[in-house]
């Protein structure tokens, strides 16, 4: 049973369109985290929210942005979508820190730019 | 990515035999995670690693911070072992977790 909620489960869309992806997790987290895995299935930390803060911030185009409105929702907004945006996007939580930080995935959602 | 290294890239076993994944760091590492990636794209978590040693079931993995690697341990393979096998290295500095780029394992009857 998952408690990491991601929506839409599948995305198409045309290259200058603007998504934007959900995340939800009931675990009572206190961090989230934006992964995007390629087709060659590598998975690349995008973003990092910490009790509504950013902490990590990898060099992704500006055209991706997060949005958090509390440490249960993180948000994935893409501007603009791009070819090269086809990939599976990927919601964790986590505590911070300490020995109890592990990692729980949502089960994904596949965007496919045309 | 080239901080954590996963080896090897693919894998196929017999059912019922056994094996070993195994990551490297190039990066300080305090803890590591284990997944299983099935063929839905949901990400299983197998272990949480400090420096040490889990088992659960037919899977042990090992955690050796001073020589920066750590082990999975497949025994009496299933079927359903098979899928993409991720670690996941999480630094002192508590940056977000860095993942090796998979192990495709494939268990044939």
């Amino acid at each position: 049973e998952t408690a990491v909620f991601q929506t839409p489960n599948y995305h198409v869309t045309q290259v200058g369109n603007e998504v934007s992806f959900n995340c939800k997790q009931t675990l009572g987290h206190d961090t989230m985290y934006w992964y995007k895995q390629d087709s060659k299935k590598l998975l690349k930390i995008m973003f990092s929210y910490n009790n509504k803060q950013l902490i990590v911030n990898e060099t992704v185009p500006r055209r991706f942005s997060p949005q958090s409105s509390d440490k249960a929702h993180l948000n994935l907004r893409i501007k603009s979508v791009e070819p090269e945006d086809s990939a599976v996007y990927l919601c964790a939580s986590s505590y911070w820190g300490g020995h109890q930080d592990t990692q729980y995935f949502g089960p994904g959602t596949r965007l496919l730019v045309l | 990515g080239d901080q954590v290294k996963q080896s090897p890239s693919a894998l196929s076993l017999q059912e019922g035999t056994n094996s070993a994944l195994r990551c490297n760091f190039s990066i300080a590492t305090t803890t590591v995670q284990w997944f299983l990636q099935n063929p839905r794209g949901s990400l299983m978590n197998l272990f949480y690693l400090v420096p040490g040693t889990k088992e659960n079931g037919r899977l042990k993995s090992t955690f050796n911070s001073k020589e920066s690697y750590s082990t999975l341990h497949i025994r009496d393979a299933q079927l359903e072992d098979s899928g993409t096998y991720f670690c996941a290295a999480r630094g002192n500095n508590n940056n977000a977790p860095r993942f090796g780029a998979g192990t495709k394992l494939t268990v044939k009857p």
